[in-house]
């Protein structure tokens, strides 16, 4: 099935680093998602963009929806050992009457303490 | 617990066997999502529905495969004549609004032998 380009594919920081990952796509979405998933469990909402420029925080979380609409990237800040997991990005397309969410490839990342 | 439940969390079957997962959403989102997550990938669709019309489906849903949602409430996955392929997490998810949040419940891993 189609999936979202993601990058970086895995990341391995010190406790206390700021990370950033970003989404892209060829097509135009109209929601973008962010989500974090731990091993086993389903994968847990974070953040939701529904505006093309909007940028929206989160505690340490912070994400956009690109201007083109066809992108978005995740910040987290000051990163702590809980943050470890797999980060998801998820879009919503502009056209035609489909409502499924469509998932990037997933990040992985690990902090150390 | 008002999120959404998915029963059960595990389920070893032998090849050939039919299984079915349930999933009750959170009261009231009128949408409901199946997704299928193998290892290292991200969630992929298979079905949505809108109270209880099947609206769109995948082209991953095979013909050994079927989804209800009577009622509009809770919703099954039925995999018939299970394959070794069809090992694999299934999420599902539900939103109260044509475009925005999915909440996803724990999932169902499969592992067929």
């Amino acid at each position: 099935g189609q999936q979202l380009n993601q990058s970086p594919q895995s990341m391995f920081i010190q406790e206390g680093e700021d990370v950033s990952m970003n989404c892209t796509s060829s097509s135009i979405f109209n929601t973008w998602l962010w989500y974090k998933q731990d091993p086993g469990e389903g994968p847990v909402l974070l953040i939701a963009l529904y505006k093309a420029g909007e940028l929206t925080s989160n505690g340490r979380l912070t994400a956009q929806f690109g201007i083109t609409r066809k992108d978005s990237f995740l910040n987290i800040s000051a990163s702590i050992p809980s943050d470890v997991g797999i980060y998801f990005c998820a879009g919503q397309l502009a056209r035609g009457a489909t409502n499924k969410l469509i998932f990037g490839t997933g990040t992985l990342l690990a902090v150390q303490p | 617990d008002t999120g959404v439940s998915q029963d059960p969390r595990h389920k070893i079957t032998k090849r050939g066997q039919n299984v079915t997962f349930r999933c009750d959403p959170i009261s009231e989102h009128n949408r409901l999502y199946w997704y299928r997550q193998t290892l290292g990938q991200g969630p992929e669709f298979l079905t949505y529905f809108q109270n209880e019309a099947q609206l769109e489906k995948s082209r991953l849903l095979s013909d050994r495969f079927s989804a209800e949602r009577p009622k509009g409430s809770f919703s099954t996955l039925e995999i018939q004549r299970t394959e070794q392929g069809d090992s694999a997490m299934y999420l599902c998810a539900s939103s109260p609004r044509v475009m925005g949040e999915a909440f996803f419940g724990q999932g169902t891993r499969l592992t067929v032998v």
